[in-house]
């Protein structure tokens, strides 16, 4: 149990379009997903804390208007790169938080992540 | 601030000799503490974590890891090591017990390399 998938697993794209990924529960629900953005060999670093049926909290320096957040029912949550330029090449991941079991508290299980490439 | 250190870059060890992996923390009051594991171009996916109890934890793929409060240490370690466990490895820390953000702090990753 507790699969986390997202889609696309790559992408590539024009400088100036939008992308968007998703990333689902699979087999449970999550009030609370994250989406994580992981530069080569470097750890992972939050963008943004996705709430079902409310706006997401973002992390200081992250852009809202340029990584739209939208966590529309308890098994899925959408990332929006809009307007992308190369620099917002990147390996994105998304993880969701399990909250049926007090013994599953706080765990977050992960999504294979995206590989974006914006040229 | 609440901060995840992971000591080694890079860890190396032969097949068949026991790993450890180190982990320190510093966070305000009794966190959650947890284990991921990266393969290239993959997601992270989660070994084992700390809740409360006993201080050694077992989790997946044979690796346990002990939590040791007053060197405020989680390490994780494994008798035998395999080619196979080469990857990337995170410790994780998640001060915010129960509460409705539950966010993870992260180590910068310890690149675990098994030789034959």
């Amino acid at each position: 149990g507790a699969v986390v998938s997202q889609h696309p697993s790559w992408v590539i794209c024009k400088s100036g379009t939008s992308v968007k990924i998703e990333c689902r529960s699979l087999d449970f629900q999550a009030t609370t997903m994250f989406w994580y953005r992981q530069f080569p060999k470097q750890s992972l670093m939050l963008m943004a804390t996705s709430n079902e049926g409310s706006k997401a909290t973002y992390e200081q320096g992250v852009e809202k208007d340029k990584f739209l957040i939208n966590h529309a029912s308890l098994t899925l949550s959408t990332l929006t790169v809009t307007s992308a330029h190369p620099e917002d090449s990147s390996f994105y991941i998304c993880s969701a938080r399990v909250e049926r079991e007090a013994s599953e508290a706080d765990t977050q299980y992960f999504g294979p992540g995206t590989r974006l490439t914006v040229l | 601030a609440q901060s995840v250190a992971q000591p080694e870059d890079q860890v190396n060890v032969a097949e068949g000799n026991p790993l450890t992996v180190k982990c320190t923390y510093s966070v305000s009051g009794n966190p959650y503490l947890f284990w991921y594991v990266q393969y290239p171009n993959r997601g992270l996916q989660f070994l084992l974590k700390y809740i409360t109890g006993d201080n050694l934890v077992k989790g997946s793929y044979g690796f346990e890891a002990e939590f040791n409060k007053s060197q405020t240490s989680f390490h994780l370690m494994k008798p035998s090591a395999l080619v196979s466990d080469s990857a990337l490895y995170f410790c994780a820390v998640s001060p915010d017990r129960g509460s409705t953000l539950g966010r993870l702090y992260f180590g910068r990753g310890t690149q675990l390399t098994v030789w034959p």
